[in-house]
């Protein structure tokens, strides 16, 4: 079964560190898709990002970045020189059912990150 | 674009009444779905919508009706709420299934 593992509730750091979010997950297809999805303290859940299988190579976008491992089936997600507007819940995702491309997400609990002036 | 708008953002209950939750998306997205967030939970999904004229049943379904009235609108029926359905509810939509999924801002629903 589909399965996705945030094992972190909740991470406290002080602004400027640099903190990596972890996701391991479970899944029975060969192709798949993963996700992280934050939602800050307004409650909207946004998009982050969306990474293929096919594709191990790490992510940037700015003071973020992925590092997709399929060997240990993880996808971390890391904030560089954390900032306060980072605090938020952070999701991992992954659809339950790739080949019948329904797309129902399977959430993991989520990761707090509180990030202190 | 507005992306995904849900109405209403806050609605209190009394055990047995029943409501609609209305979400509307702008993006021509095929596939919509509704979850609901409850606290150490995550998001869970209630109901989908793989294409207009289709609907499933996700993880947790019962007690929630659903109607894709067509292409951009997904509505979220609770027939007779129970204190259990208390919760957040987001409506999201995506192009195609394992695409990625935009959320509309959330519905607050407690029911006393």
């Amino acid at each position: 079964a589909q399965k996705v593992t945030q094992a972190q509730t909740e991470i406290s750091v002080v602004e400027k560190e640099d903190v990596t979010l972890d996701c391991v997950y479970e899944t029975r297809d060969t192709t798949y898709y993963l996700f992280w999805y934050k939602q800050p303290p307004s409650g909207e859940l946004v998009f982050l990002i969306r990474r293929n299988s096919f594709d191990e190579q790490n992510e940037i976008s700015g003071r973020y970045s992925w590092n997709f491992q399929k060997s240990t089936s993880s996808f971390n997600f890391t904030i560089t020189a954390s900032q306060v507007v980072d605090s938020a819940v952070y999701f991992c995702a992954l659809p339950k059912n790739y080949g019948g491309s329904q797309g129902n997400l399977i959430f993991g609990k989520g990761t707090k990150l509180s990030v202190k002036p | 674009n507005a992306g995904v708008t849900q109405t209403p953002k806050f609605q209190v209950l009394k055990t047995g009444q029943s409501m609609t939750l209305q979400c509307a998306q702008d993006m021509n997205h095929n596939s919509m779905y509704w979850y609901r967030q409850d606290p150490g939970m995550g998001l869970r999904l209630i109901y989908y919508s793989a294409s207009e004229g289709t609907t499933d049943k996700g993880e947790v379904p019962n007690g929630y009706n659903v109607s894709r009235l067509n292409k951009r609108e997904f509505s979220l029926r609770l027939e007779s709420a129970a204190p259990s359905q208390t919760s957040v509810y987001f409506c999201a939509s995506s192009e195609m299934g394992h695409n990625e999924q935009f959320f509309g801002p959330g519905t607050r629903l407690t029911v006393l």
